[in-house]
């Protein structure tokens, strides 16, 4: 069966600290990857998605920046974080294309910069 | 723009049935999902419709009407364990996922 990992659960940052959070799915191959941001009282906000190795697609401008070294891990970093950096990041995989595509999330990262 | 509208809070009883809106104005329309979040937790998928009409999976069901841009989540017997933030998506026209911001659903003895 299919998972995914995702660390750390909780990160305590300060400002203009550096930023890399880990995603590693296991039992499927090439999958769709995800990054997407929660912040309280607003919906999921997708920042980064990646649908083979070296392919990563930006939806939001911003300091952040995603990798795909291998086929199944998927890297969300930061030169310097922001206070506005802080919130909740899920990663996600899906493994089709097409309307009825559902995604499967990792258990998240609760980032706070301070 | 886009926007998905669903309650930001409901409140109901354990055992009862309770119902949970979502409006949509999207460009396009390639399907509609529920998500059940709890505190602190990834969301998992619970539903997904893409013709009108009413879906069934054990005690959840959901609905669709495309032409009023609605759907809704039905919760029945209520447990404790469905104590949880609801995710409305939908996916446009270009297949990217529109979300709502969810609905916190408290379930009391």
């Amino acid at each position: 069966s299919q998972t995914i990992h995702q660390w750390p659960a909780t990160l305590v940052q300060p400002v203009g600290s550096p930023l890399s959070l880990e995603c590693t799915v296991e039992g499927t191959s090439n999958p769709n990857l995800y990054w997407y941001r929660q912040a309280a009282g607003r919906g999921l906000q997708l920042l980064f998605y990646s649908v083979g190795i070296g392919q990563i697609s930006s939806e939001v401008p911003q300091n952040l920046s995603a990798s795909r070294p291998q086929d199944r891990q998927f890297i969300l970093s930061s030169k310097k974080l922001l206070l506005s950096d802080s919130g909740f990041y899920l990663c996600a995989w899906s493994d089709s294309v097409g309307g009825s595509e559902k995604l499967f999330f990792g258990s998240g990262t609760q980032l706070s910069v301070l | 723009g886009q926007n998905i509208d669903q309650p930001t809070e409901m409140t109901a009883t354990e055992g009862a049935i309770v119902q949970i809106n979502c409006t949509y104005q999207t460009s396009g329309f390639n399907g509609l999902f529920w998500y059940q979040q709890h505190a602190g937790e990834a969301p998992t998928f619970l539903s997904y419709n893409v013709l009108d009409g009413l879906e069934e999976k054990g005690r959840f069901s959901s609905f669709l009407s495309r032409s009023k841009g609605y759907s809704y989540l039905l919760l029945k017997e209520l447990q404790m364990k469905d104590s949880a933030s609801y995710l409305c998506a939908v996916r446009d026209s270009n297949y990217q996922l529109i979300w709502g911001a969810g609905t916190k659903l408290i379930i009391k003895p």
